[in-house]
């Protein structure tokens, strides 16, 4: 079954600068990639997504990059902010016919002021 | 909508005990799954359905069991609780063909 590991587990920034959290699949067939935040005592949430047609994404000051040869992926976060401090969950599913959503084991961030 | 719902919010069990945790979806998704979250090991996959009368084991299967009656309903039954079941169990739908999974707002369960 599908595999997805996760690092780092835990990432320390200045505010301003950039995070990168980089994740890696086993599963060849999984073709849909997405990224959660979950913030202290809250249920985890979408922040975004990249599919295996598409190499790379970007949503204002986030990015997701894929690399389906390697198996790799990772989540770009660029001037961070004290409100981006929480943990990360990547993950990795088959987007169709197969249903399980996979997760990484999540990275928490701190961003400091 | 009132989106997943999940009940109840805290729950302590001795060992040995048996409970239901109920989940809920007002959305129709055909996809519903259970997690659970324990520190520094992520999400892990319990048990998922893709549809009602149509369930199957995820990651960590061992002594849970689900059922899905209804689109609307699936809940997670511990038959008897152990100390290594302690642990944050989210439940999760989606729709079939999208990718993102809709939390709901998590149980926390203590098994002593």
């Amino acid at each position: 079954g599908e595999n997805v590991e996760q690092h780092p587990s835990t990432l320390s920034v200045q505010e301003g600068d950039s995070a990168v959290i980089k994740c890696t699949y086993s599963d060849s067939a999984s073709n849909y990639f997405p990224w959660y935040k979950q913030e202290l005592g809250k249920r985890p949430q979408l922040i975004i997504d990249i599919r295996s047609n598409v190499g790379e994404k970007k949503d204002q000051r986030i990015a997701v990059t894929l690399n389906k040869t390697a198996k790799h992926f990772s989540l770009h976060i660029t001037e961070t902010q004290p409100e981006d401090s929480a943990v990360y969950f990547c993950a990795a599913s088959l987007n169709t016919g197969g249903f399980k959503t996979i997760f990484g084991a999540g990275t928490r961030l701190f961003v400091k002021a | 909508n009132a989106g997943v719902t999940q009940t109840p919010k805290f729950q302590v069990l001795k060992t040995g005990q048996s409970m239901t945790l109920q989940c809920a979806q007002d959305m129709n998704h055909e996809y519903m799954s259970w997690y659970r979250q324990d520190p520094g090991m992520g999400l892990r996959l319990i048990h998922y359905s893709v549809g009602a009368g149509i369930t199957d084991q995820g990651e960590v299967p061992n002594g849970y069991n689900v059922s899905r009656s209804t689109t609307e309903d699936f809940p997670l039954r511990l038959l008897s609780a152990a100390p290594s079941q302690t642990s944050v169990y989210f439940c999760a739908s989606r729709k079939e063909g999208t990718g993102e999974l809709f939390f709901g707002e998590g149980s926390r369960l203590t098994v002593l």
